[in-house]
């Protein structure tokens, strides 16, 4: 069965610096979405992607937050530069469509982000 | 704006024992409603949805009945196995365009 996966697994960086969280959707899905949850909190929305843009970003995604595709099968979660609160597990999601709520969004298992 | 809340954790319940997690959420118009479910080490895995009122969803003897009356979805098992252990999470999708997700329940079945 396809599934989507995300690389790292887990990753730890300083304060400060750029991370990059990578994820492989589903290969003929058109929505693409990322998630955080810190811990013991809630999984909330960061931002939607359709056709090479944005489509929806939640007041979380600030200028520091970047989202790309830069090739027709990675999807990719850019931070510019790290703070401490952005400790969480990012989770990428995607979906055959994204206007229906009916359409299943399925998710990759999560890359766990430490910032030091 | 959107919301659900989802009962407090964790649930610790005896094989073969019937489970309910509460669910109840807020929204403008008329959402779909899920159930995720995570196992651990693992990603977010839709295990039912319904999307409209009195829709039941239903999958792996997992049930839930969209009520909008009570602006309500709870998830129900009549017997539960030690492989159900995992985190369990209301979602809504709504006008806005995106998941919104409850808290989570974390669910033990000891044998």
């Amino acid at each position: 069965e396809p599934e989507v996966t995300q690389t790292p697994s887990h990753q730890v960086t300083q304060m400060g610096q750029e991370v990059i969280l990578r994820c492989v959707p589903i290969s003929n899905h058109l929505y693409f979405y990322w998630y955080r949850q810190i811990l013991g909190q809630k999984v909330e929305f960061l931002v939607s992607f359709y056709n090479n843009e944005i489509s929806e970003k939640s007041e979380i995604f600030d200028d520091q937050f970047s989202v790309e595709r830069p090739d027709g099968s990675n999807f990719t979660l850019k931070i510019r530069s790290t703070k401490l609160e952005d400790s969480a597990m990012y989770f990428c999601a995607s979906s055959e469509e994204g206007r229906q709520g009916a359409w299943t969004q399925y998710f990759g298992p999560g890359t766990r982000l430490l910032v030091l | 704006g959107n919301s659900v809340t989802q009962m407090e954790g964790p649930v610790t319940l005896s094989e073969e024992a019937f489970l309910t997690i509460n669910c109840t959420y807020t929204a403008t118009g008329y959402p779909s409603l899920f159930w995720y479910v995570q196992y651990p080490g693992e990603g977010l895995q839709l295990l039912l949805k319904a999307t409209k009122a009195d829709d039941k969803g239903s999958n792996k003897g997992f049930e839930a009945t969209y009520r909008k009356e009570t602006t309500s979805f709870h998830l129900e098992k009549g017997s539960v196995q030690v492989s159900d252990s995992a985190v369990y999470f209301c979602a809504l999708w709504g006008s806005n365009y995106k998941l919104t997700f409850g808290k989570g329940t974390l669910l033990t079945v000891n044998p």
